[in-house]
């Protein structure tokens, strides 16, 4: 059974603060996802990884896709209340099946 | 263009009845998903379609969980009977993509909260 854990769970910092979140696998993935998700909503895709050792960016937002695309990180730079949220990463295997994390709930206090 | 309609968003019922969630994808959407997620958790994979063919139903709960998706387009999912432990977010998503590769385009719908008394 392919497993992704997060972490930390749980997140509450203050604004202007950094932080990173955490995936890690035994299982190599064609593809890792990152979401968020806000309540009483669908989660909302925030970037695809592919490549073994892949950075991408989304404004504050760096992500990275470990070099044996087992594991990948989120980090966010001087976090803002509108950050607040459920981010889930999700690992595609390669039947094409989609695999989520546990979360990580983020609270960013102004 | 549209998301991926889902409903009703929220239904509540006793524990023994039976209750269904309908799922309309993206046009053009082969893969078809549906999600179980309990508050606060990661969704967890019920069931996948590829068209109208179930790809992976490993853990869908089968002695009271039933998923089909006639035409390969609109899906419902049905439990029958309810348990208070079926109390959930249920979850549907749809992709563009095939079985191989990275995949993209994955898209959620808002989801149904159903509540088991």
């Amino acid at each position: 059974t392919q497993l992704l854990e997060q972490s930390p769970q749980f997140l509450s910092i203050q604004e202007g603060e950094n932080l990173t979140v955490y995936c890690n696998s035994s299982s190599v993935f064609s593809s890792l996802q990152w979401y968020r998700q806000e309540p009483g909503e669908g989660p909302v895709l925030l970037v695809t990884v592919v490549t073994g050792g892949e950075v991408k960016k989304l404004k504050r937002l760096t992500f990275q896709f470990g070099d044996a695309r087992k594991d990948s990180s989120l980090h966010i730079t001087a976090a803002q209340p509108g950050d607040t949220g459920l981010y889930l990463c999700a690992g595609r295997t390669n039947t094409g099946k989609l695999i989520f994390g546990q979360g990580t709930t983020l609270q960013v206090k102004p | 263009e549209a998301g991926v309609a889902q409903s009703p968003r929220y239904k509540i019922i006793e524990k023994r009845q039976s209750v269904a969630f309908w799922c309309n994808p993206i046009s053009g959407h082969a893969t078809l998903y549906w999600y179980q997620q309990i508050l606060g958790q990661g969704p967890k994979l019920l069931i996948q379609f590829q068209n109208n063919g179930v790809v992976d139903d490993s853990q869908l709960p089968k002695d009271r969980f039933s998923a089909e998706r006639l035409k390969g387009v609109d899906s419902t999912l049905k439990i029958q009977p309810a348990k208070l432990e079926d109390s959930a977010v249920y979850l549907c998503a749809s992709s563009p993509t095939g079985l191989t590769g990275p995949g993209y385009g994955y898209t959620f719908g808002s989801g149904t909260r159903l509540t088991v008394v």
